[in-house]
């Protein structure tokens, strides 16, 4: 089974801070990446697929970078709205899916 | 636009059948290009997906669920469903639903049920 660690498990920040959360697989996923933003008590929405591909109406201070078995997701910008807690997920191995472990982004 | 919408008994009891249903509006089910899933999360705790499954009733598991896990599609409803057997307390979670398209990520979630499994 391909696993998926991330790091940190939390950090702070304040608004306006550059945020930087790094997703590794175990084995080569090429591109297949996603990132989710969860907030208490709601379901996990999606942000980006495909490693880089942005979903239509998330706002374009959220980007994602990577290939391989290194991800990153970079939030320029931190604003209000974005202190959550961030998921990724490769789905690379045809039908199954794995979500790494979560970054909670918390007020500094 | 697509909604998704769970339900469900909201205690089960140990050792006993999870039965949920989740119900997709605004969209049809049936498209080839899209698969409907399951995901849960514990108390506390991250996501894991438990299974998908096709309009037309194929599906694929989570390897550490498979022997306990039954996701079924009925198309005529809009509905699809799932079956967690035999449950203990580990199962008590907040189950999602999700539509993906085939090998890709979640881009549509139900706002999820919580399911507690207790005597």
């Amino acid at each position: 089974d391909i696993q998926m660690t991330q790091s940190p498990s939390t950090l702070s920040a304040s608004v306006g801070d550059r945020v930087t959360i790094t997703c590794r697989a175990s084995q080569s996923i090429s591109s297949w990446l996603a990132w989710y933003q969860q907030k208490p008590g709601k379901a996990p929405k999606l942000l980006i697929f495909k490693a880089s591909s942005l979903k239509s109406g998330v706002p374009s201070r959220f980007s994602g970078s990577g290939s391989g078995t290194e991800f990153t997701l970079t939030i320029t910008s931190l604003q209000p709205d974005d202190f959550a807690t961030y998921y990724c997920q490769q789905h690379n191995s045809y039908f199954t899916w794995t979500f790494g472990q979560g970054t909670k982004v918390e007020i500094k | 636009q697509l909604q998704l919408q769970e339900s469900g008994p909201g205690l089960v009891k140990p050792s006993e059948t999870l039965s949920l249903t989740c119900s997709v509006s605004g969209g049809s089910i049936s498209s080839s290009s899209y698969y409907w899933g399951w995901i849960r999360q514990p108390p506390g705790k991250g996501l894991e997906w438990i299974g998908s499954v096709s309009y037309s009733g194929s599906t694929h598991y989570t390897p550490s669920l498979k022997s306990r896990v039954t996701i079924s599609v009925d198309t005529s409803k809009s509905q699809f469903s799932l079956r967690l057997s035999p449950v203990t307390a580990a199962d008590t979670a907040v189950y999602y639903c999700a539509r993906h398209p085939r090998g890709d990520a979640m881009d549509v979630w139900g706002q999820g049920t919580t399911v507690t499994v207790s005597s």
